[in-house]
């Protein structure tokens, strides 16, 4: 079974100020995507950023990035310049595909707090 | 605008009751999903469906129930058998494989407490 750990409940820096959230996640697949979700106060899932864990480039959405290490088994997220709107719980995820469907498996995530 | 509309945002249970909570998509996807979300944790799967008239447990799904009858509704009934159902519950959709791969699609979520 696939696992996925965020190693820090919450964390909080000043507006402007870069932000490094950790993820790490088990498996024995090959072929698999990782995802990062953004779930602002109002609870909608938002999706941040997704990797294919085929591609060695580390993804890349406007001020968000990863650092995809699939040997490691490590994909954090790298905001920069951060925003107020970018308070919010993020989780980690992973999917695979079964069959027709995906298969997610979410981290227990990180409150993300960005002070004026 | 095409979305996933799950309703209602506010549902409250009494003892023994069982609900039922609505998803409706018009995205054209074949599969659906059912999360539940506890405070401070992340999305747990109770039940999935790629196709109708077929569903599949996931990890957590003693105490729900679904059907899967069109392709567009997914509804979830959470039974009385379900001992602690206070949660947040979010209804997914997706598009079958291809070429590139659709990240699920997610509703607003349905808060359940109990009277």
């Amino acid at each position: 079974a696939q696992t996925v750990t965020q190693s820090q409940p919450e964390m909080s820096v000043q507006e402007a100020e870069t932000v490094t959230l950790s993820c790490t996640y088990d498996t024995s697949e090959n072929n698999y995507y990782l995802f990062w979700y953004k779930q602002p106060p109002s609870r909608q899932m938002i999706l941040v950023i997704r990797q294919e864990a085929y591609k060695q480039q580390n993804a890349t959405e406007n001020r968000f990035s990863v650092n995809f290490q699939k040997a490691a088994k490590s994909f954090s997220l790298k905001i920069s310049d951060s925003q107020l709107g970018d308070t919010a719980m993020y989780f980690c995820a992973f999917m695979k595909w079964m069959a027709r469907a995906q298969k997610l498996v979410f981290g227990q995530g990180t409150r993300l707090t960005i002070n004026p | 605008d095409g979305g996933i509309t799950q309703s209602p945002k506010y549902l409250f249970r009494k003892e023994g009751q069982n609900v039922t909570l609505s998803c409706e998509q018009n995205l054209n996807h074949d599969a659906m999903y059912w999360y539940r979300q506890d405070p401070g944790q992340g999305l747990r799967l109770i039940y999935y469906s790629q196709i109708v008239n077929d569903f599949q447990k996931g990890d957590i799904a003693e105490g729900y129930s679904v059907s899967r009858e069109k392709k567009e509704s997914f509804p979830l009934t959470v039974t009385s058998a379900q001992k602690n159902p206070t949660a947040f519950y979010l209804c997914a959709s997706s598009r079958d494989r291809e070429l590139e791969t659709q990240p699920q699609h997610f509703g607003d979520g349905t808060r359940l407490s109990i009277l």
